[in-house]
């Protein structure tokens, strides 16, 4: 089963806009992770934040961790066409196995 | 760095036919995934690998799924006899750690589809 869920499912904005999307999980969490999938390609690791951290940037991306609302966030600032793509977040559970949630797809437009 | 490779990119097959998907992981991980990703169950564990031994295959769906790693760079996933049902993108992943403190490092997968 899934321990992460994205939230909205599909979410379509003008180019220079920013893009909030959110994760929440059901059990506690070591770490969780952000990942981005383009078109017919395989996942890209975006940026890992730890339980004990409430938010880590890296270039145009912010992500947030509230451990007490078992929820993140992941912002990306002034969007671009490239940032069209599907973003999942991962969690782990008490078995060290990383669960990926059904992600957001982001469409950028021109 | 030239990531994790695999092969086929596409393969198309008739149902009953043995298929066999490939991978070479990021030199230096401990930790290889196989994973399949669909519309209806999104991203799923299939089976991992640590130093090349199978660790936890609870993911994979049936008797006709099998996988192995030979060596350290090199890992395949085998299904046979194929079904329809199988048709999906088949990922594999590689790091350097089995959970979430690490990145897992995805190839570009392999679009499958049976006839």
């Amino acid at each position: 089963s899934q321990q992460g869920e994205e939230d909205p499912q599909a979410l379509s904005i003008q180019e220079g806009e920013n893009a909030t999307m959110n994760c929440s999980y059901k059990t506690s969490i070591n770490n969780l992770q952000w990942y981005r999938q383009n078109s017919g390609r395989g996942l890209v690791h975006l940026i890992l934040i730890r339980s004990n951290e409430r938010e880590k940037h890296s270039g145009r991306l912010r992500v947030t961790l509230d451990t007490s609302k078992k929820s993140s966030s992941l912002l990306i600032t002034a969007s671009r066409a490239a940032d069209t793509a599907s973003y999942f977040c991962a969690t782990d559970a008490d078995d060290y196995k990383l669960s990926f949630g059904a992600g957001t797809t982001v469409t950028v437009r021109a | 760095d030239a990531g994790v490779i695999q092969s086929p990119r596409h393969e198309v097959t008739e149902m009953g036919q043995e298929v066999t998907l490939r991978c070479k992981p990021i030199s230096g991980h401990d930790y290889l995934f196989w994973y399949r990703q669909t519309m209806m169950r999104g991203l799923e564990l299939l089976i991992y690998f640590n130093n090349n031994v199978p660790i936890d295959d609870s993911g994979m769906p049936e008797d006709r799924f099998s996988a192995k790693m030979p060596n350290a760079s090199f890992s395949t996933l085998k299904i046979q006899p194929s079904e329809p049902r199988d048709s999906a993108v088949y990922f594999c992943a590689s790091s350097s750690y089995r959970g979430s403190n690490q990145p897992q490092h995805f190839g570009d997968g392999t679009r499958l589809s049976i006839l």
